[in-house]
């Protein structure tokens, strides 16, 4: 079956430890993206990678760091995490960037740095 | 950057209702797309719309690229309780950074049988 998967689901860890949310798809597509969800601020991009080694910054990227060492793999790492990075967090990806097929979309990451 | 502009931004709505919800942008955009978010999931493609003026539909969901290329709306008609959820609609443009999708900040639909 065609995917995304993020793990893990749900973790809940405390300011200042290190974490990495992993991503990884099976469709052979070029383009991933991470995006956080905070109520009523919608979906916001934090990073995206056009092809293998080639990755740039979203909105908010301030507080993440990514790698795409390969091209099914998108990990999304939080060297430091604070609490206001408290939010669920989306993996996403697409043929190529600027698809016309817009973008499929992992289950969730639900963070809670405490 | 480019922003969207949702509205409204929930709607509390009877069974058997038609709902309709709207996306508008400063900026135009070639491509416009309807995501639905079911709760505790990602967002699922429901409609792309690729020609201004194309009217679409998918079941009970009926959407359109405005004319002007800056907005799109989005109608589900006969409302059940599977339809709650929050849709976001998104604009994206053709090539370089512009490829990515700008999100709306979504509209929160809740259904009473």
């Amino acid at each position: 079956e065609a995917q995304v998967t993020q793990n893990p689901r749900y973790l809940i860890t405390v300011t200042g430890k290190k974490l990495t949310v992993t991503c990884s798809q099976n469709m052979n597509h070029e383009y991933m993206s991470w995006y956080r969800q905070d109520p009523g601020l919608g979906l916001r991009q934090i990073y995206y990678s056009m092809n293998v080694e080639v990755t740039d910054k979203g909105d908010v990227p301030e507080g993440y760091k990514v790698s795409r060492k390969e091209k099914r793999n998108f990990p999304l790492i939080l060297e430091s995490p604070s609490p206001n990075q408290t939010s669920l967090y989306f993996c996403a990806s697409s043929p190529r960037q600027g698809s016309l097929y817009g973008y499929t979309f992992g289950s969730g990451t639900r963070l809670t740095v405490v | 950057g480019q922003q969207l502009n949702q509205s409204p931004q929930s709607m509390f709505i009877q069974e058997g209702e038609d709902v309709s919800m709207n996306c508008t942008s400063s900026s135009i955009f070639n491509t416009w797309l309807w995501y639905k978010q079911d709760p505790g999931e990602g967002p699922v493609l429901l409609i792309a719309l690729y020609k201004a003026g194309e009217l679409t539909s998918n079941g009970r969901l009926t959407a359109q690229f405005g004319i002007t290329r800056k907005d799109s709306f989005l109608n589900i008609s006969a409302s059940i309780p599977s339809d709650v959820g929050i849709y976001f609609c998104a604009g994206q443009n053709y090539g370089g950074s512009q490829g990515n999708l700008i999100f709306g900040k979504g509209t929160k639909l809740s259904v009473k049988p």
